[in-house]
């Protein structure tokens, strides 16, 4: 089965850089997503890693470093609109995508 | 990009009764989709993988009888929950793939709140 770790809350200052870090246990591995949700919303694509590294989309960069088992999402500018939930997910055998809690972040003025 | 729509976005049902979610990829065919279901301030649990022209594969703990997935097309997958109850309220949520093995190529729907009252 798979099993994933995130924070389940991080707080961080407008304009500032925040990581929510991810670990997670997996019987089968193809990639690791990020995924931000705002209240009452659906969940909406923010990154993807299937290999070790670092993957830079704008203020959103995802790392993955598939022996450790662990990857991160960096937020960088942070503003306001950033506070919602941050999931991290699994895709294992069969486009599986399992989801961690989720990672609650709050921005703060 | 692909898109993923589902319908109804909410829907109000009454204790016994069934109510069927759509899920529709509008631009490309999936052979896959999959239905979640998300309890406030929870996550995403996956509730069962739906094969077009075979029957869903459903995860530990869910009722089949209950949650009755259809993928009649590669274009619509449903879930009708049957005999509703107040505990099935929620808000469900489905994916659909572009193709096996893919892992960047998975769509959400905007997902359907469901109320049973």
């Amino acid at each position: 089965g798979q099993s994933l770790e995130q924070p389940s809350e991080v707080t961080a200052v407008e304009g500032a850089i925040v990581q929510i870090n991810c670990t997670y246990q997996t019987s089968g591995f193809y990639g690791l997503s990020w995924y931000q949700q705002h209240d009452g919303g659906a969940p909406t694509f923010l990154s993807y890693n299937a290999l070790d590294g670092l993957e830079e989309t704008g203020r959103f960069s995802s790392f993955l470093s598939r022996s450790d088992s662990y990857g991160y999402l960096l937020l960088q500018e942070l503003q306001m609109k950033d506070s919602a939930s941050y999931f991290c997910a699994v895709t294992g055998g069969y486009q599986k995508v399992t989801f961690g809690i989720g990672t609650k972040l709050q921005v703060i003025p | 990009g692909a898109v993923v729509s589902q319908h109804p976005s909410r829907v109000i049902c009454k204790s016994g009764t069934s109510v069927k979610i759509e899920c529709r990829s509008l631009d490309f065919q999936a052979t896959t989709m999959f239905w979640y279901r998300q309890f406030p301030k929870q996550s995403l649990m996956l509730m069962a993988t739906s094969n077009e022209g075979s029957k869903a594969t459903y995860e530990q703990g869910v009722e089949k009888d209950k949650f009755l997935i259809n993928h009649a097309s590669l274009t619509l997958s449903t879930l009708t929950v049957t005999s509703a109850h107040p505990e099935d309220s929620s808000f469900y949520i489905c994916s659909a793939s572009t193709g096996p093995f893919s892992g960047n190529t998975i769509y959400f729907g905007e997902g359907s709140w469901l109320t049973v009252v």
